[in-house]
């Protein structure tokens, strides 16, 4: 079945940076879109980004260009998220999600992982 | 970008009730999403392409709408529909936006 087990919770000092990673099984990674949710409380859901693994092509929100860097590695089914110049607006849940075949909709949501900007 | 908002922002059911919540968009899309979220979870989805109910959700619910204007209906609410729905939308730019969210309990 298909899973996406995302990294494990990061405790990070403002003005750095953390790359988290969302591991894709049970499907083939190179041919879904794999999409980048934020959520802090309050907030909602945030949609930052998306790729395909299959050919390295991403969309970004305009809000999160120059913030978040999305990238993937076929290798290893694996997908990652870089959030750059961390302020207390970057703590959050960062979730994972791959689409549907053919929409536009998340199937599939990692567990996610939760980011903590902290001095 | 196209807003999605999303009413109520809260409301509450008896077991049995029928509940309706809604999705507005600020301009019209082709297709509605929605998810399921209960605390400390991710996100679950329930109904893709307006109307389309996700694996493993119960025929009790169902999505419907077009144009700006979107709705999830529960015909018999029970204990464990008690969640918030969010209802998602793709567009050209930007391509996803998410509404608010509708925070259900049950009474």
């Amino acid at each position: 079945q298909v899973q996406l087990q995302q990294s494990g919770a990061e405790l990070v000092r403002p003005g750095t940076s953390v790359k988290m990673s969302c591991k894709a099984a049970g499907y083939t990674f190179t041919n879904y879109w794999i999409g980048w949710v934020k959520q802090r409380p309050g907030h909602g859901l945030e949609w930052i980004g998306d790729i395909y693994p299959g050919g390295g092509y991403t969309n970004y929100n305009e809000k999160f260009k120059g913030k978040a860097t999305l990238t993937a590695d076929t290798s290893s089914s694996t997908a990652y998220m870089q959030l750059s110049s961390l302020t207390s607006e970057d703590s959050a849940i960062y979730y994972c999600a791959r689409r549907y075949d053919g929409n536009y909709g998340f199937a599939y949501w990692g567990q996610g992982t939760l980011v903590t900007v902290s001095a | 970008q196209i807003v999605l908002t999303q009413s109520p922002a809260l409301m509450s059911a008896s077991p049995g009730e029928k509940v309706t919540m809604t999705c507005s968009a600020s301009s019209s899309v082709s297709y509605m999403y929605w998810y399921q979220q209960k605390p400390r979870s991710s996100p679950k989805p329930w109904i893709y392409l307006t109307s389309n109910l996700a694996s493993g959700v119960p025929a009790r619910f169902s999505g419907s709408g077009s144009g700006t204007s979107y709705s999830l209906t529960i015909s018999s609410m029970e204990a464990e529909d008690a969640a918030t729905y969010y209802c998602q939308q793709w567009s050209s730019n930007p391509p996803i936006t998410f509404g608010s969210g509708t925070k259900l309990e049950i009474k």
